[in-house]
C-alpha cells in the first residue's frame, strides 16, 4: 500500500496568516492527490484534486502544489471557518490511502 | 444538487451483522462509482472498497475482505454495505462517497457502535 506521511499533526495560526500542510507519498503517485477538509461531526469536503486543481465552490485562498513525491496544501488569509482537520488522499493506486490528518486551530 | 443520504446510527451486539444504506439523488447513479470509508473519531480515514453501479462490480481493501460486502439497487439509486461478524473494533463512523478517484460528494456518515 502507498503510505502518505502528513505533517504537521497540528498547528495553530492567527486570522489572516498563511499556513502550509504537507504530505509525502511513499512512491510516485503522479499528481493523483486530493485534499479534504473535515469539521467535527461532519463528512470530509473535497478542496483540491489532481494536486493543484481547485474544486468548484472552494475559496481561492486554498491552493495545492507538488514537488516530486511531496505535496502541499497552502491556505492564505486564514478565516475563522478554516478551523478544521485536513487530510490528503492518494488515488493513484488501490487501496486509496489517506494521511493521518492535520488539525488546524485558529488563535 | 448531488445528495447522499445515509441510514441512521446503529447499536449492535458483537457477532451480529448490520446493513448500511446510502440513498443518492441529483446525478446518474447507474454510471457512477461509490466508495465506502471507515473513520474512528479523532483518527484518519480508511478506504473499505468501491462498487460500480452499472454492473455491481466491486473492489475491496484487503483489510476489509470478508468484513464488508457492497451492493447497489439501481432502481432506487441506493448503495448498501453489509458488515458482518462485528466486533468492538468495527465501532466507527462509516461514510459513502461518490468516487471518481476523488470523492466529491459524501454522505453524512453513519455511526456503528458494537457493544453487548
Amino acid at each position: 500500500d502507498i503510505q502518505m506521511t502528513q505533517s504537521p499533526a497540528s498547528l495553530s495560526a492567527s486570522l489572516g496568516e498563511t499556513v502550509t500542510i504537507e504530505c509525502l507519498a511513499s512512491e510516485d503517485i503522479y499528481s493523483n492527490l486530493a485534499w479534504y477538509q473535515q469539521k467535527p461531526g461532519k463528512s470530509p469536503q473535497l478542496l483540491i484534486y489532481d494536486a493543484s486543481s481547485l474544486q468548484d465552490g472552494v475559496p481561492s485562498r486554498f491552493s495545492g502544489s507538488e514537488s516530486g513525491t511531496q505535496y502541499s496544501l497552502e491556505i492564505n488569509s486564514l478565516q475563522s471557518e478554516d478551523a478544521a482537520t485536513y487530510f490528503c488522499q492518494q488515488h493513484h493506486d488501490y487501496p486509496y490511502t489517506f494521511g493521518a490528518g492535520t488539525k488546524l486551530e485558529l488563535k | 444538487q448531488v445528495k447522499l443520504q445515509q441510514s441512521g446510527a446503529e447499536l449492535v451486539k458483537p457477532g451480529a451483522s448490520v446493513k448500511l444504506s446510502c440513498k443518492t439523488s441529483g446525478y446518474t447513479f447507474s454510471t457512477s462509482y461509490m466508495s465506502w470509508f471507515k473513520q474512528i473519531p479523532g483518527q484518519s480515514i480508511e478506504w473499505i472498497g468501491m462498487i460500480y453501479a452499472g454492473d455491481g462490480g466491486t473492489g475491496y481493501n484487503q483489510k476489509f475482505k470478508g468484513k464488508a460486502t457492497l451492493t447497489v439497487d439501481t432502481s432506487s439509486s441506493t448503495a448498501y454495505m453489509d458488515l458482518s461478524s462485528l466486533t468492538t473494533e468495527d465501532s466507527a463512523v462509516y461514510f459513502c462517497a461518490r468516487d471518481w478517484g476523488v470523492m466529491d460528494a459524501w454522505g453524512q456518515g453513519a455511526s456503528v457502535t458494537v457493544s453487548s
